[in-house]
């Protein structure tokens, strides 16, 4: 079952913040985050372990809340390079694969 | 270290013809994984090697198959092309298991 992201798009001014959530019915392992520019490889960003962690590096950070299943990736005073897809893989245990959630598109504008 | 590199980076095919696409994992990653990317259906999940066996497989047809050698290169083979296997084909490749590391992927055009 692919992990669901919301939202599926969004557009923002230089500067303002954003979250990006992946929602997964089967309990989770781990979550994986990815970012894409057009015409470019998937870049890791970050890996949460199962027990609701959080992470972050620079301003781009994020949370992993076991009991819902959901990881959450939070976005702050972004910037232009943030612009690109974002996906979440998601892990389960002893699945030994990553499952990809469908892309959350981020534009940043000037 | 270099990274995960990928043969041919472009490919075009006709329907009914055959493919093999290549890729070489960062040194000392033992595991490939092969993706498809496609507008519609973002990244599905292929197939999963490491070292030399497969260890896991997604919904794909049997037209889709690959392999490992001992040198943790891997091959991805695609038989009796369709239009709709037009995509983004990705590997990544890691250690054992955790933190993926992707190619630049090879785009294959079926006409």
């Amino acid at each position: 079952q692919q992990p669901v992201q919301s939202p599926q798009a969004v557009i923002l001014r230089e500067g303002e913040d954003a979250v990006i959530n992946c929602s997964s019915s089967k309990a989770l392992y781990s979550v994986h985050w990815y970012r894409q520019k057009h015409g470019e490889a998937p870049v890791f960003l970050m890996i949460l372990l199962k027990g609701g962690e959080q992470k972050g590096h620079d301003k781009i950070s994020a949370s992993f809340n076991e009991k819902k299943q959901q990881s959450s990736l939070y976005l702050t005073a972004s910037q232009l390079s943030y612009s690109g897809t974002y996906f979440c893989g998601t892990e389960w245990k002893g699945a030994q694969k990553l499952v990809f959630g469908q892309g959350t598109r981020l534009t940043i504008n000037p | 270290k270099a990274g995960v590199t990928q043969t041919p980076r472009y490919l075009i095919k006709t329907r009914g013809q055959q493919v093999t696409l290549s890729c070489s994992p960062i040194s000392g990653h033992r595991s490939v994984s092969w993706y498809q990317q496609t507008p519609g259906q973002g990244l599905q999940f292929l197939f999963e090697y490491f070292s030399e066996t497969q260890r896991n497989k997604g919904n794909f047809p049997g037209r889709f198959s690959g392999r490992q050698f001992s040198n943790s290169r891997s091959e991805m083979n695609v038989s009796t092309l369709e239009l709709g296997d037009s995509a983004l084909y990705l590997c990544a490749s890691s250690l054992a298991e955790g933190t993926q590391y992707f190619g630049p992927g090879t785009r294959l055009t079926v006409l």
